[in-house]
């Protein structure tokens, strides 16, 4: 097990359009975490999985954006009808529950960029 | 969560120690103080995180006041590979959302 993956690295996508980005845990932990960085800004938190129920969401996460997290193993982010202000870097991480104390384990994020 | 309060940026010549310092004055009893590390372009990297005593592992050593409201990150021979944006937060290790203010950039230079 190499990490937490997220897949694309970049995405450069037209105002209006859909995007969707996946996330592999590390295959043990069992939540799974997203979050949004922009520029000069620490990340955000946008929402969390414990197995496969998200048990809470960020008040960032609008009606355009939904995640999956089907059978508790990958995860998926979709931003709908993208807007500029939806360009940022978006992080995946991973934990155990009883382990969250010994730290958190995250992906290298995609960069999303909306023209 | 309490808020944590960080020096935008510091300086550090290679091979000397960097300290970063970090003010948690409202920290509860039972949160934590993590450290991350995000290096440009790639997702923040867990470092080090402790309660009370302080804590040394292979990448750093975390000096924690004996009142907690403060602390510091030490780096004991910071290399060019050691420069990056560098959290300091307080938290509960239950799991939940972990809360990133916008850190200290350490810049490691020759």
């Amino acid at each position: 097990d190499t990490g937490v993956s997220q897949d694309p690295r970049h995405k450069i996508t037209k105002r209006g359009q859909n995007v969707t980005f996946r996330c592999d845990p590390i295959s043990e932990h069992n939540r799974l975490y997203w979050y949004r960085q922009t520029l000069g800004q620490g990340p955000e938190f946008l929402t969390y999985f414990q197995n496969e129920a998200q048990l809470e969401k960020s008040r960032l996460l609008s009606d355009r954006f939904s995640a999956e997290r089907p059978k508790g193993s990958f995860s998926t982010l979709e931003i709908q009808r993208t807007e500029q202000g939806d360009s940022a870097m978006y992080l995946c991480a991973s934990s155990f529950i009883e382990g969250a104390r010994n730290g958190y384990t995250f992906g290298s994020g995609t960069r999303l960029t909306v023209v | 969560d309490a808020k944590t309060t960080q020096p935008t940026s510091m300086d550090c010549a290679e091979g000397r120690a960097a300290n970063l310092p970090c003010n948690h004055s409202t920290i509860s009893g039972n949160e934590y103080v993590y450290w991350y590390r995000q290096i440009h372009s790639q997702g923040p990297q867990y470092i080090i995180h402790g309660l009370k005593n302080n804590e040394t592992n292979e990448m750093a050593s975390l000096i924690i006041t004996e009142d907690r409201k403060s602390s510091t990150l030490i780096l004991p021979h910071a290399t060019l590979r050691d420069t990056a944006v560098y959290y300091c937060i307080a938290d509960t290790g239950t799991a939940s959302k972990l809360t990133f203010g916008t850190g200290t950039r350490l810049q490691v230079t020759l």
